[in-house]
């Protein structure tokens, strides 16, 4: 079974810090996997996608992806009270569906 | 263009009851994915419709049905609700889901409370 692992934390940064969300996947034949931001009570945000190894940046947003290791990260800087939502981890793998992680709660603190 | 619309964004049912959900797809959208959110947990895949097919479904038992229809929207129904059934129904749209460039977009999904 595909499984993606994220811790739940919550995490908790200062504003202006840098704020580092990991995920694991199990599946080494994953070839797309995405972030995705959800407020409390809303649906889920597509924010980055990644395909190939290293890092792809946007805005203050920057995924990095590491296919040996089967880990994708998210770093977000200058981290800002709006950022404080949950992420999604999210691997694709050919055909089959999205699977998504647990998510891992951000707050960041003002 | 317009994006993917779901109704309604909220339901409140009894257990033994049975619901329909609804989900129009973004413009020149062909496939319609289906997914439950319980409280605290990832989306969790239910089906993805193709063309008005089932092609592909998790691991939801068979009182979890839907249909697409020739314009590309879409219907999640579910039969004998169970208090578990509770949850954040999301609907995503793509053009190819398969390939790397069509992520999922979601619509603002329907919060289905079971009492």
């Amino acid at each position: 079974q595909k499984e993606v692992e994220q811790n739940s934390g919550p995490l908790s940064v200062p504003e202006g810090a840098i704020a580092s969300l990991n995920c694991t996947y199990s599946d080494r034949g994953s070839q797309s996997f995405f972030w995705y931001r959800q407020y409390s009570g809303k649906s889920p945000e597509l924010i980055m996608s990644i395909y190939s190894n290293g890092d792809k940046e946007d805005g203050r947003f920057t995924a990095q992806l590491n296919k040996a290791s089967q880990y994708v990260s998210l770093l977000i800087r200058d981290s800002q009270p709006s950022d404080s939502a949950t992420y999604l981890c999210a691997v694709h793998s050919g055909n089959t569906p999205l699977v998504f992680g647990k998510g891992t709660r951000l707050s960041v603190i003002a | 263009e317009t994006g993917v619309t779901q109704s309604p964004t909220h339901l409140i049912k009894t257990r033994g009851q049975q619901v329909t959900l609804r989900c129009s797809s973004q413009s020149g959208h062909n496939t319609v994915s289906w997914y439950q959110q319980a409280l605290g947990q990832g989306p969790q895949f239910i089906f993805q419709y193709y063309r008005e097919e089932e092609n592909g479904r998790g691991n939801f038992p068979p009182r979890f049905s839907g249909l697409q229809f020739p314009n590309y929207s879409s219907e999640l129904n579910v039969n004998a609700l169970e208090l578990d059934d509770s949850a954040l129904y999301l609907c995503a749209s793509s053009s190819n889901p398969g390939q790397r460039n069509s992520p999922l977009h979601f619509g603002n999904g329907t919060r289905l409370t079971v009492t």
